[in-house]
């Protein structure tokens, strides 16, 4: 168990390019979460797949973001003509379905993301 | 929608002595789960300690403890014997049942630990 890993965990880029961000969850983990962390406050829920399927999505996650899980492994989060109200901490967090209500989420490292 | 809200946005404690910090949630949910996120600085969120509603008994890590009152809707942790390793942002987290499960976290606690 290497925990939940995150690539690149720094990115800066100019606004209206495209970015790309990997999460690789714990092995056999069948959940894996998106939230975004701003300065000072606390993570808030993105999206949300359970195996390969995106399950839920918040309000938070405009058109110009997409998340995918092929084959319920890894996953990535794109975002499209990045703003700079984007620049934010991305964190990636998995958890395993244990059939009650006992389960708990693993945080990776998070992707800082400065859009200049 | 459920919230939750922590009330300090920094505490300070003197080494070896304890603190306490305080968490507040609105839920219509009467299952569900509390949690206690710690975030040092530049380092990734691990957990502290958890508790399920439906039980009475507050939960205990080592010196982690909470103060679990269901009827106020109030979450506090408290942390005997502070150190130094405990310096951080600390995050109170809910968790429904239902759906994606997923984490509704408050806006953080800034502790400082003075030697």
């Amino acid at each position: 168990d290497t925990g939940v890993s995150q690539n690149p965990r720094h990115k800066i880029t100019k606004r209206g390019q495209n970015v790309t961000f990997r999460c690789d969850p714990i092995s056999e983990h069948n959940r894996l979460y998106w939230y975004r962390q701003t300065l000072g406050q606390g993570p808030e829920f993105l999206t949300y797949f359970q195996n390969e399927a995106q399950l839920e999505k918040s309000r938070l996650l405009s058109d110009r973001f997409s998340a995918e899980r092929p084959k319920g492994s890894f996953s990535t989060l794109e975002i499209q003509r990045t703003e700079q109200g984007d620049s934010a901490m991305y964190l990636c967090a998995s958890s395993v379905t244990t059939g009650g209500f006992g389960e708990t989420q693993y945080f990776g490292p998070g992707t800082r993301l400065l859009v200049l | 929608a459920q919230t939750v809200t922590q009330s300090q946005p920094e505490m300070s404690v003197q080494e070896a002595e304890t603190v306490t910090l305080s968490c507040t949630y609105d839920t219509s949910e009467s299952d569900y789960y509390l949690f206690w996120y710690k975030q040092p600085p530049s380092r990734q969120m691990i957990l502290v300690i958890r508790q399920e509603a439906y039980k009475q008994q507050n939960a205990t890590e080592n010196r982690f403890s909470v103060n679990f009152q269901k009827a106020a809707k109030s979450f506090s942790l408290k942390i005997s014997d502070s150190q130094l390793g405990d310096a951080a942002m600390y995050f109170c987290a809910y968790r429904g049942i239902q759906g994606a499960q997923k984490l509704v976290f408050g806006q953080g606690t800034r502790l400082t630990i003075n030697p």
